[in-house]
């Protein structure tokens, strides 16, 4: 079966503290992974996508996540978070050829000023 | 930037009734979905819809549940009978292409589904 996998439901980090969101996944052929972020009263909103190429991806505000293949992992970093990165943050994975995204559980993050 | 829009924001209805949940995705896009997030659970996926008509949908999609798109610019769920395990947010979503799930779905503000 597909799942997602989210190991850390709430993290607490400092100003300029570096991120690491471990995110799992476990999906037959091929998968392309994606992170989105919900921002306090806000949309879902797309951080980041992997659908092949070079396995680190860049996405907006300095988000960036490494798919190792190997480890069935696609984990989300940022090197150092602002307060305005208080949000949730969800993984997501999709098959090649279908629509249907699965999502994690997500992950709170709350950055302290 | 275009958004996808919902309303309401809030529904409130009696477990039975039937509700409908209004969605306007992005004006270019052919392809929407609905997902759900029920309280403290992930988001899931509902059905995705092409060319007025389902290409996919879950397990939970049963026939409680439906999606039109009536006009133009409105994408519906309907939900004929609510039961008190359908109290959730539910999300619309629109992608300009369905290109499997490589195509970015952008989404909703989501409303928020009360079954008393």
């Amino acid at each position: 079966a597909q799942s997602v996998s989210q190991h850390n439901h709430h993290v607490i980090l400092s100003e300029a503290a570096s991120l690491e969101l471990g995110c799992n996944y476990s999906y037959g052929g091929t998968v392309n992974l994606f992170w989105y972020v919900q921002y306090p009263g806000q949309h879902l909103q797309l951080l980041l996508k992997y659908f092949s190429g070079d396995p680190l991806v860049k996405g907006i505000k300095g988000f960036e996540a490494e798919f190792i293949k190997s480890k069935f992992s696609f984990n989300l970093r940022k090197p150092s978070v602002q307060w305005s990165d208080t949000a949730e943050y969800f993984c997501a994975a999709g098959s090649r050829g279908y629509q249907k995204v699965t999502f994690g559980t997500g992950t709170k993050l709350q950055v302290i000023p | 930037e275009p958004e996808v829009t919902q309303t309401p924001s809030h529904q409130v209805t009696q477990m039975g009734q039937e509700v409908i949940l209004r969605c306007v995705p992005i004006s270019n896009h052919l392809y929407f979905y609905w997902y759900r997030q029920i309280l403290g659970q992930k988001v899931e996926f509902l059905v995705s819809f092409y060319n007025n008509e389902i290409s996919e949908k879950s397990e939970i999609f049963d026939d409680q549940f439906s999606v039109e798109r009536p006009d133009g610019s409105n994408f519906t769920l309907k939900i004929r009978s609510t039961k008190l395990e359908d109290s959730a947010m539910y999300f619309c979503a629109s992608s300009e292409r369905g290109e499997g799930s490589t195509d970015t779905q952008y989404f909703g503000p989501g409303t928020r589904l009360t079954v008393l």
